[in-house]
């Protein structure tokens, strides 16, 4: 199956930075999703981008379906921002999605 | 508001015990999925069905039992073969061969 991997694991940043945010995947995407896990586990879709760029806000995304990465960007960080970061992809004729193993986010004020 | 409900939020079982997690989602999606997280880790595939009466194991199916007898509801069974069962459970759905899963709000099983 697809492999997925996400850089890197964890992250530590003052209120007010940016972040970049990478997942790399190993074969060809029909799906590609970022997803925000908040403390109490829920998970928040915040874009759907097998290719192309996405904004929405701080948050944006890029996703080089050639060279098999997408990258989340976040502006101007703020303490809610912190958790943690899923990279999800599924495959052409395989709908499952495989997940990373995740980016942990953490904003000090 | 059409979504994804799973109950209950919070389940403590003895071991040894069977138990059974609820998913129900109104969104009319044909597939649906159970996903398993361990502490600290990423997710991880137990089953899936892509259509009523069918179903497929994922990467880690030993111990779990699934049914989709209809559209809206797939219930995941813990059984007492498996051997570590405490975790946090997510469910999600999708239509068939369209974009975008969309996920529950999770079980947390605690096994004592």
């Amino acid at each position: 199956g697809i492999q997925v991997e996400q850089s890197p694991p964890d992250l530590i940043l003052q209120e007010g930075a940016n972040s970049t945010l990478r997942c790399n995947f190993s074969d060809s995407v029909n799906n590609l999703q970022w997803f925000h896990q908040n403390p109490w586990g829920q998970l928040i879709n915040l874009f759907y981008i097998p290719s192309g760029t996405k904004q929405n806000g701080r948050l944006s995304a890029t996703t080089v379906a050639t060279e098999r990465y997408s990258l989340l960007y976040i502006s101007s960080s703020q303490t809610t921002d912190s958790g943690v970061y899923f990279c999800a992809v599924d495959g052409f004729g395989n709908e499952k999605l495989t997940f990373g193993t995740g980016t942990r986010l953490t904003i000090i004020p | 508001d059409g979504g994804i409900t799973q109950s209950p939020k919070y389940l403590f079982r003895k071991e040894g015990q069977n138990v059974t997690l609820s998913c129900e989602q109104n969104l009319n999606h044909d597939a649906m999925y159970w996903y398993r997280q361990d502490p600290g880790q990423g997710l991880r595939l137990i089953y899936y069905s892509q259509i009523v009466n069918d179903f497929q194991k994922g990467d880690i199916a030993e111990g779990y039992s699934v049914s989709r007898e209809k559209k809206e509801s797939f219930p995941l069974t813990v059984t007492s073969a498996q051997k570590n069962p405490t975790a946090f459970y997510l469910c999600a759905s999708k239509i068939q061969g369209a974009n975008g899963y969309t996920f529950g709000s999770g079980t947390r099983l605690t096994v004592v």
